[in-house]
Order: structure tokens, then sequence, then C-alpha cells
């Protein structure tokens, strides 16, 4: 799987749009983008996945460059509930596909 | 579905027990994923299986570390002898795999601390 750079943190404020982005400049062309967060002491949860087109669901929206070598996630309203470490992974689809963490990013949302 | 299902939720043992951490992935799904989480480590894969067979355990940490499928709807990860640096919180996973892509579900984890 193809390794993705993230900054270790950033905050935002309440009721803001929270903008995470993420590098993976050496992304396959068969690889996709997913990204989950972990709340303190919780499993981690997926929120959205894509290929090449933007992705919206209830929980985010992630905008993908044309050539597929960034990302970003985008939480529209962001709440405190929100604060959590955010992991952007990309991995082949398939029956053998490893999903692999790395160091992910910490998001502060502030009252 | 109650969502994957870990037991115990908290462990605490003694250096050199045996300890084996359960789980039962979602029914119907064919991957399995065990992790362990430190602070210092963060999220590790440590073995992930695909029908049961194990597909890629390159990140058991050693000899002591034992995982086993031995049907859909069961997994266990055993430690023997335990120590302390085997402190963390391990994290089972599992997901439905195959042509498509589909997200892994985790279960809340158990606290192993080794004393």
């Amino acid at each position: 799987d193809a390794k993705t750079t993230q900054p270790p943190s950033m905050d935002c404020a309440e009721g803001r749009a929270a903008n995470l982005p993420c590098n993976h400049s050496t992304i396959s062309g068969n690889e996709y983008v997913y990204w989950y967060r972990q709340i303190h002491s919780q499993g981690p949860q997926y929120i959205i996945h894509g290929l090449k087109n933007n992705e919206t669901n209830e929980m985010a929206s992630l905008i993908i460059t044309e050539d597929r070598k960034s990302s970003t996630l985008i939480l529209p309203h962001a709440t405190l509930r929100d604060t959590a470490v955010y992991y952007c992974i990309v991995r082949v689809t398939g029956a053998n596909s490893k999903l692999t963490f790395g160091k992910g990013i910490t998001l502060s949302v502030r009252p | 579905d109650a969502g994957v299902i870990q037991s115990p939720r908290h462990e605490v043992t003694e250096m050199g027990q045996e300890v084996t951490l359960r789980c039962k992935p979602i029914s119907g799904h064919n991957s399995l994923f065990w992790y362990r989480q430190t602070m210092m480590r963060g999220l590790e894969l440590l073995i992930y299986f695909n029908n049961n067979v194990p597909i890629d355990d390159s990140g058991m940490p050693e000899d002591r570390f034992s995982a086993k499928m031995p049907n859909a709807s069961f997994s266990t990860l055993k430690i023997q002898p335990s120590e302390p640096r085997d402190s963390a919180v391990y994290f089972c996973a599992s997901s439905l795999q195959g042509m498509g892509n589909t997200e892994a579900f985790f279960g809340q984890g158990t606290r192993l601390t080794v004393v």
C-alpha cells in the first residue's frame, strides 16, 4: 500500500468547516483513498472513501485532486464531538487487501 | 447485528501468564484484522485473515503471539508468556472483502495490562 502524509495536528472552531489534508503522491491507479477517525478510547470508525471522484455522505465530503496525489476531508460543520484522530489511508480493493494506519492528524474542535 | 464483539474489555495479568483475547466478527464478513495500539507505536496491524485463512502475519511481534480463526464467527489472539511491554489496547476489526470495497468495522478493544 502507498504511504500517506498528514500534518500532526490542526484545530478549528465549532460550527466551522474542518478541512483535513492528506498527501499520497505515490498512489497507484487501483488504490482507493479511505478516511477513518478514532475518538479517544474507541475503535476506529469509517468515514468515507473514494477512487477519483469527489464523494459525500452524511458525515463528510472527500475531495481528491485530479492527479490523485492528494485529498482533503471536509467536515462541513465541526462539532466538539468531532475532536479525534483522523487517518488517511490508501489501499487496493480485493480479498487480500490489508488496512494499515499511519499516525493520522489530531483534530481539535474548540468551542 | 451487534457489531464486532471483543472480550474481555479489560485484562490485568501478571508477567509470564498466558493471555487469550477473543473476537466475534460481524456475521457475513469474510475478513478479520487484529491490531495493537500503544502511545509509542500507534495502531499496528498484527495479522489479518481472509475466509478464516491467515493472509499476512508479518506484524506479529514475536513467537509469543499467535492467532487463530477456527471458523467464520470466532478468532483468538494469544500471548504466551505475556510481558509488561505487551500492555496495549488490542482491536479486532472485520469487513467483507472481494471485488468491491467495504469498510472495516472495529470492536471496542481489549485493554491489556501486564504487571
